[in-house]
Order: C-alpha cells, then sequence, then structure tokens
C-alpha cells in the first residue's frame, strides 16, 4: 500500500513557539499533498493542498501566515505551525494522492500547546 | 465544493448483528468512495472503496453500495465482532487531484 511517513508523531511546545511536522511519499512522487487537522471526537478537516514547486492553496478560515507549508520536493511537505497557542492543539495528519493507485496518509502527528 | 453527510454519528450493535452507515455527497463529478476505519490517535485505515462505476462491491464481512443517482453510498458490516469497534468515515472525491472531503464519522460499538 501507499507509504507516508509523517515525523513526529507527538510533539508538545511552549505557547508562543514554532514546531514544524514532516510529510514524506516514500514511494511515489507526490506533486500535490493535503493537510489535514483532526480536533477530538471529530472529523478530519482539510486545512491546505500543498503544491510541488509552487504556493499552498488554504481552505477558507486557515490562516496561511500561520500554518507555512513548503512543497520544495517530489517527495517532502512541510508544516510549520507558527507561534502556537493552546487552540493549536490537535491531530495533524497528511496525505497524497496516487490519482487511481489510491491514497497514502501519514501517521499523524499530535501536537500538544502548552 | 464538495459536502459529504454521515449518519449516524454514534452506533450500538449486538456482536453478530449487521451494522449499516449511510453517506449522501453533493458533488455530481465525485467518483471515488472510500470507508476508512480509523483507531484513537492513528491514521485512517481504508477498509473497502467503491468507483462511480460499480454499484456494490464486497469484501468478506464489509460491503459497500453506491446509488449515483441519489448521490449516496452505505457501509455494511456483517456478523460485526467487538474489534470492528472503532470510528469510521466516508469520503469522496473526484478522479483528478483533489482531496478527500470527509463525512463527520460514526462511532460503531459492537456489544459482545
Amino acid at each position: 500500500g501507499a507509504v507516508v511517513s509523517q515525523h513526529p508523531s507527538w510533539v508538545i511546545c511552549k505557547s508562543g513557539t514554532s514546531v514544524k511536522i514532516e510529510c514524506r511519499s516514500l514511494d511515489f512522487q507526490a506533486t500535490t499533498m493535503f493537510w489535514y487537522r483532526q480536533f477530538p471526537k471529530q472529523s478530519l478537516m482539510l486545512m491546505a493542498t500543498s503544491n510541488e514547486g509552487s504556493k499552498a492553496t488554504y481552505e477558507q478560515g486557515v490562516e496561511k501566515d500561520k500554518f507555512l507549508i513548503n512543497h520544495a520536493s517530489l517527495t517532502l511537505s512541510t508544516l510549520t505551525v507558527t507561534s502556537a497557542h493552546p487552540e493549536d492543539s490537535s491531530f495533524y495528519i497528511c496525505s497524497d494522492r496516487r490519482g487511481t493507485g489510491g491514497i497514502g496518509f501519514g501517521s499523524g502527528t499530535r501536537l500538544t500547546v502548552v | 465544493g464538495e459536502n459529504v453527510e454521515q449518519h449516524p454519528s454514534t452506533l450500538s450493535v449486538q456482536e453478530g448483528d449487521s451494522a449499516v452507515i449511510k453517506c449522501t455527497y453533493s458533488d455530481s463529478a465525485s467518483n471515488y468512495f472510500p470507508w476508512y476505519k480509523q483507531e484513537l490517535g492513528k491514521r485512517p485505515q481504508l477498509i473497502i472503496d467503491i468507483r462511480s462505476n460499480v454499484g456494490e462491491k464486497k469484501d468478506q464481512r464489509i460491503a459497500v453500495t453506491l446509488n449515483k443517482t441519489a448521490k449516496h453510498f452505505s457501509l455494511h458490516i456483517t456478523e460485526t465482532q467487538p474489534e470492528d469497534s472503532a470510528v469510521y468515515f466516508c469520503a469522496a472525491t473526484d478522479s483528478g487531484n483533489t482531496p478527500l472531503v470527509f463525512g463527520k464519522g460514526t462511532r460503531l460499538s459492537v456489544i459482545a
């Protein structure tokens, strides 16, 4: 199946600091990757679409200056949560899209901001 | 854009009974409909999927049906077991490079 590696799996940070989450597509050159956020007992909500070599596309209500996305290569997309606050605590998960080959999900990152 | 509705939000069944979860979607361009099972704190696991050129697909105790005219699809789990207890999500997307849109999820509890 699709192999997507995501790191770190969990992180605790102080309010006001920044956290970087990496997502690697190990067996596929992903020109597009997606970042989702999942609050407790809720569904996965799309935050942004990460495009290799160009700017990310953000969903309505997601601050692009707060959630920085970089997709510098076909296998790596990063999400940086800048100036994190407790309300940013959530489960962040990435995925790629392989056309008819299916969809791969990262293992997710549990972010806790204290 | 696509909107996916999922019902029920919670479902309790006795072990051995069947469970049915239903979803509707809004975008007629959607043609790929996967179902995921998610354990707490883990990535969604694909359990079955269906494409719009098929009306029904079955894999052992799990089946999915699709009615493209009515824009709804359903997950059927037969002979439920306690290990089927989890949160299940339906999703929809098209064949392009677009993201999955998820339903709100169904928490299934199988009571032994």
